[in-house]
């Protein structure tokens, strides 16, 4: 069973570009979450999808969005790109059903500059 | 605010001995824990889920579950080099998002 993908992995963006990151969950799992890993921070929760609807938000600017399709697919994307935003953004997958174990894509290294 | 705390370590063990993290929660009603392993440059990976009080064992890991305390632990028996990562702590407050712990850094030493 192909575990989750991300993609790009790797990414260099100016200050005041846009980016967008792909995520491909496991297959059968319906529910996406995004967290932001920097080394100061830790994990951050940004967003969880469920059936192409947002069903936890973390706290983060409205810069930051997603979205989930019809196959479970789900993008997240970061407008007007601050030099803070450089972080391992990683994408996790989980089976229906509350309290489920969510798994790790490999992430996508966003450096700002 | 519903938090999760480890201690960042770092956490230098022998080899061949027992590692012992620990991790705290904020909110009682919690019901499932998990404990991630992540290496550096990696992202996190499963190692153990836990949702009744007591110990569960896989293999040279144990965690361990204390409601009432609200406390998770992992124990890493026959410590290896290959066990040096960050070991986050994660937990469900009810029907929310998984809150990580900002993980403990362990190190193997040979």
């Amino acid at each position: 069973k192909a575990g989750v993908t991300q993609t790009p992995r790797y990414l260099i963006k100016t200050r005041g570009q846009q980016v967008t990151l792909s995520c491909s969950p496991i297959s059968g799992h319906r529910s996406v979450s995004w967290y932001q890993q920097t080394p100061g921070q830790g994990l951050q929760f940004l967003f969880e999808y469920f059936s192409e609807t947002q069903r936890n938000k973390g706290n983060f600017p409205g810069r930051f969005s997603g979205r989930q399709f019809s196959n479970s697919r789900s993008e997240m994307n970061v407008s007007t790109l601050e030099l803070g935003d450089s972080a391992l953004y990683l994408c996790a997958s989980s089976a229906p059903g509350i309290g489920n174990t969510i798994y790790f894509g490999e992430g996508s290294w966003l450096t700002v500059v | 605010q519903k938090e999760v705390e480890q201690n960042s370590g770092p956490l230098s063990v022998p080899e061949g001995a027992i590692a012992s993290l620990n991790c705290t929660y904020s909110d009682r009603v919690s019901q499932s824990f998990f404990w991630y392993r992540q290496y550096s440059g990696k992202s996190p990976e499963l190692i153990m889920s836990i949702y009744s009080n007591g110990d569960k064992e896989d293999g040279r890991f144990t965690a361990q579950l204390n409601k009432a305390s609200q406390y998770v632990s992992l124990l890493i028996r026959d410590s290896q080099p290959s066990d040096s990562a960050t070991y986050l702590c994660a937990v469900y407050f009810g029907n929310e998002k998984l809150t990580f712990g900002t993980g403990t850094r362990l190190t193997i030493i040979p």
